[in-house]
């Protein structure tokens, strides 16, 4: 258990729809990372964030869009989901700002598009 | 643009025996990882390397990093079925501070190991 917890486990929806994952970090990890896997496009990065504040950015679709809260959980929306958007989307924390930081991966959420 | 190549993608390993995994990538980086992922699970980081040079071992797991040929391995001593698992490796570019964090993955290696 990496300490990382991500909700829900598993989503299904239809396309055209919006859906919200959400990310816990570890305890005192100030950076999210957003990663989506799928197997044609093997995992991406899609966007950090570091206390608060958008740090990089990645393949990330427009459609898509992320923020981070005080409390330093991170929330990923998909919005017109395709039925290409369907993925495993991992969250990962680091402790800072990313240089030479291991990320540690959460559970991650299924995401099935239909 | 970074690109990161594993290979192979497929060893199917005996137990006992050992292998290697390469990890070869594009551009300059001295920051790389290596992660396994077991199936429908998430990843589990098992090594940062963070200089030419260096070399880290856990149980039956050594890797290696190579800077100036851009090449990592992952070598695998006396398999055994639980080593069976995907394995990543992951680059972080480090010419500019904006690549900081933004791992580049390969592919990875799935290892199936067998009596």
């Amino acid at each position: 258990d990496s300490g990382v917890t991500q909700t829900p486990k598993h989503l299904i929806t239809a396309t055209g729809q919006r859906v919200t994952l959400r990310c816990s970090p570890r305890s005192g990890d100030l950076s999210v990372y957003w990663y989506q896997q799928s197997l044609d496009q093997g995992l991406q990065f899609l966007i950090q964030y570091y206390n608060g504040e958008e740090r990089a950015k990645g393949n990330i679709l427009e459609r898509f869009s992320a923020q981070q809260f005080p409390d330093l959980h991170s929330e990923l929306n998909l919005s017109s989901l395709e039925l290409g958007d369907s993925a495993l989307y991992f969250c990962a924390s680091s402790a800072t700002s990313g240089y030479t930081d291991t990320q540690y991966f959460g559970p991650g959420t299924r995401l099935t598009v239909l | 643009e970074l690109k990161v190549e594993q290979n192979p993608l497929f060893l199917s390993m005996q137990e006992g025996k050992n292998y290697t995994i390469y990890c070869n990538y594009s551009t300059t980086s001295d920051r790389l990882y290596w992660y396994r992922q077991d199936p429908g699970k998430s990843l589990e980081s098992l090594f940062v390397l963070l200089s030419n040079g260096a070399v880290k071992q856990e149980g039956r797991l050594m890797a290696s990093l190579d800077t100036k040929a851009r090449l990592s391995t992952l070598h695998i001593t006396a398999a055994v079925h639980d080593l069976s698992a995907t394995y990543f490796c992951a680059v972080e570019p480090s010419m500019t501070t904006d690549s900081w964090g933004k791992l580049q993955f390969g592919a990875g290696t799935q290892v199936v190991v067998t009596p």
